[in-house]
């Protein structure tokens, strides 16, 4: 397996400011993702994190809210823009090993908006 | 796109009894289907894994079965014990063209009473 950080573990945002979420993997990694996790809910694919390029988002997620980096193998970023309270959910980064071509999970960042 | 159908939403089980969640998958082309175990609070963790070449596969008391013409896949836990209740979770990969871009069933709220 592979350790999967992400910083900040959690926050509490006021209405209409932006977050930014770092997660950093300490292997090779051929893809990384990112999920979000509503309260009590599955979850849901927000985007793929493409290195050096722009990241290719889901139905309902656009780059405006979400704008995403990536600029290299092992590093990415999630912003939240904008935030309001239906933002609130647990954002986890995801990645696929190069050595196992599995996904695994970071521990994910658990953000609440008043 | 991809629609996964997991059931049940809940299951309750006496400690060393059978649990059974099973799935259902609209896209033919998928060919990866993993399952996670996510415990309270914490970030959901691969259990157990089948691609599509192979109808079943098993890991000690958990076992997966795949039924690609009918486009269902399900989890089999024996001797359960406590520390297996757990947010359980089928996915599978849209298209098949990823392991990693993942669509996530409901979850089955696994409960194992001693």
């Amino acid at each position: 397996s592979a350790v999967i950080s992400q910083k900040p573990s959690r926050d509490i945002c006021q209405r209409g400011t932006s977050l930014t979420i770092q997660c950093q993997v300490d292997s090779q990694v051929t893809m990384m993702f990112w999920y979000r996790q509503q309260p009590g809910q599955s979850l849901t694919l927000i985007a793929t994190a493409n290195q050096g390029s722009e990241a290719t988002y889901e139905s309902g997620f656009v780059i405006d809210k979400f704008p995403i980096s990536r600029p290299n193998l092992t590093f990415s970023t999630l912003t939240v823009s904008n935030m309001s309270p239906e933002d609130s959910s647990i954002y986890l980064c995801s990645v696929v090993l190069e050595s196992t071509d599995t996904q695994y999970f970071g521990p994910g960042t658990r953000l609440t908006v008043l | 796109g991809e629609n996964v159908e997991q059931h049940p939403s809940t299951l309750s089980v006496q400690e060393g009894d059978s649990a059974v969640i099973k799935c259902t998958y609209s896209d033919s082309a998928s060919n990866y289907f993993p399952w996670y175990k996510q415990e309270l609070g914490k970030r959901p963790q691969l259990i157990i894994d089948i691609r599509s070449n192979v109808g079943e596969k098993k890991d000690q008391r958990i076992a997966v079965t795949l039924n690609k013409t009918a486009k269902h896949f399900s989890l089999h836990i024996t001797e359960t014990q406590p520390e297996d209740s757990a947010v359980y979770f089928c996915t599978t990969n849209a298209g098949g063209t990823s392991y990693g871009k993942l669509t996530f069933g409901q979850g089955t709220i696994l409960t194992v009473h001693p």
